[in-house]
């Protein structure tokens, strides 16, 4: 049971490149998010999806894109990246909106340079 | 909106000393209040939630944390402290009802450093 997966681990980019950061569960979850984790600013919300097709913006989307084509996927796009989007990468997912507690893959540490 | 605070960025406490990592939390309405854990280069774990009933929930590692509804808190306490207990730790509340979107927003984190 292999959870919530996210590729690539580490990523480097130069100012502008674009990338996508991929994340999977298979754990048939409606519910998937995606955090930045910056030191002394915890996690922060980019954006969160409540099931197929269905998208919204966190507390922290600009320059970042999200879709949800399938239950199981939900990539994070950077179309430009710059330095402050460097960080941690963490994606999460729970079964329902409720009471159900996250499921975090393991992150991508990604630096813009 | 609903939003978190945690009030120490950092606590540092002998191995065995009890130990409080507070939190306060902001929403208008009903929430669940979650802590989860992250040890050295890993990624979260739940620690505890509260969802309703006895407002005092109790993790299986002897961490426990209490509802405060009219202080609007849910500080996380542990009794005596290991070495192992050494980690980040991330207070989250998610709001219910109508603006139960389903979202989970995290405060700024608390380094609890155990020292021998």
């Amino acid at each position: 049971n292999a959870g919530v997966t996210q590729t690539p681990k580490f990523q480097v980019l130069k100012t502008g490149q674009s990338m996508t950061l991929q994340c999977a569960q298979d754990m048939n979850h409606e519910y998937m998010s995606w955090y930045r984790q910056d030191p002394g600013m915890g996690l922060r919300l980019i954006h969160y999806s409540v099931g197929a097709g269905i998208t919204d913006q966190g507390e922290v989307p600009n320059g970042y894109n999200v879709s949800r084509s399938t239950t199981e996927d939900f990539p994070l796009r950077l179309l430009s990246a710059a330095p402050s989007q460097t960080s941690v990468y963490f994606c999460a997912s729970r079964p329902d909106r409720g009471g159900s507690p996250l499921h975090f893959g393991n992150g991508t540490r990604l630096t813009v340079t | 909106a609903q939003s978190v605070t945690q009030l120490d960025s950092q606590v540092p406490v002998f191995e065995e000393a009890p130990v409080e990592l507070r939190c306060n939390y902001s929403s208008s309405v009903s929430v669940y209040l979650f802590w989860y854990v992250q040890y050295p280069n890993q990624g979260l774990q739940l620690l505890l939630k509260y969802l309703s009933g006895s407002t005092l929930v109790e993790s299986i590692n002897g961490f426990e944390a209490e509802f405060n509804k009219s202080q609007t808190s849910f500080h996380l306490r542990k009794p005596s402290v290991h070495i192992s207990d050494t980690a980040e730790y991330f207070c989250a509340v998610s709001e219910l009802g109508s603006s139960n979107t389903g979202k989970l927003i995290f405060g700024q984190g608390t380094t609890l450093q155990v020292k021998p």
